[in-house]
């Protein structure tokens, strides 16, 4: 069953702390996304990675980081200086993400509702 | 940056009633994508316009992209409950690899 996971569902932390979100994919895809959603915001991009060992800032990169060791993860931790944590953070991956490829839709995990306290 | 405007951000419309959301984009775009999203759930994709002036349709739904490739718009035909969700849109500008979505609009319908 092809898919992206991501866990955990809901996730608190104290401020102050790091925390690491999961996402895993089996679908063989060479993209994958970190997206931080706020109500009313619409989805806010905040890393990217085209390929293995390489990934790229988005819009709001800010007191987040990433990793891309393998072809099907790609974890991010939010950082303690990140001033605004709390928010839906979504996972996405898609087949590739050239400008002028068809088929790139971006398949979304179930997302992490993460809360600091 | 590139920019994409939807609006309106909310719609409650009666069942049976139509439906239209609308984007624009601060700069030309090579494709626009439509994504679903229910509530409590994630963006599902819909659909990828790629050609100036392309009308498609899926059942109930019309999706456009303008001559210019700057705005797009999604019309839903007779809306039903099970269309409820916020819809986004996402271009991707000439030469960029992200997309940039829309803020959505949420769209409520009333028995």
């Amino acid at each position: 069953d092809g898919g992206i996971t991501q866990s955990p569902k809901y996730l608190f932390r104290k401020e102050g702390q790091n925390v690491t979100l999961s996402c895993e994919q089996n679908l063989n895809h060479d993209a994958m996304y970190w997206y931080r959603q706020d109500p009313g915001q619409g989805l806010r991009l905040i890393y990217y990675s085209q390929i293995v060992n390489d990934f790229q800032k988005g819009d709001i990169a800010e007191g987040y980081s990433v990793s891309r060791e393998k072809k099907e993860s790609f974890p991010l931790t939010v950082t303690s200086a990140q001033k605004n944590p709390t928010a839906f953070y979504l996972c996405a991956s898609s087949p590739r993400t050239s400008a002028s490829a068809g088929h790139n839709e971006q398949f979304f995990g179930p997302g992490t509702r993460l809360t600091v306290l | 940056g590139q920019q994409v405007m939807q609006i309106p951000q909310y719609q409650h419309v009666q069942e049976g009633e139509d439906f239209t959301t609308y984007c624009n984009s601060s700069t030309t775009l090579s494709n626009i994508q439509w994504y679903k999203q229910r509530p409590g759930g994630h963006p599902v994709f819909l659909i990828q316009l790629v050609k100036s002036g392309e009308v498609k349709k899926q059942k109930r739904l019309t999706f456009q992209f303008g001559e210019a490739k700057k705005n797009s718009s999604l019309h839903i035909t007779a809306t039903q409950t099970t269309d409820v969700g916020t819809y986004f849109c996402a271009g991707r500008g000439s030469g960029y690899s992200t997309l940039t979505f829309g803020k959505g609009t949420m769209l409520l319908v009333s028995p």
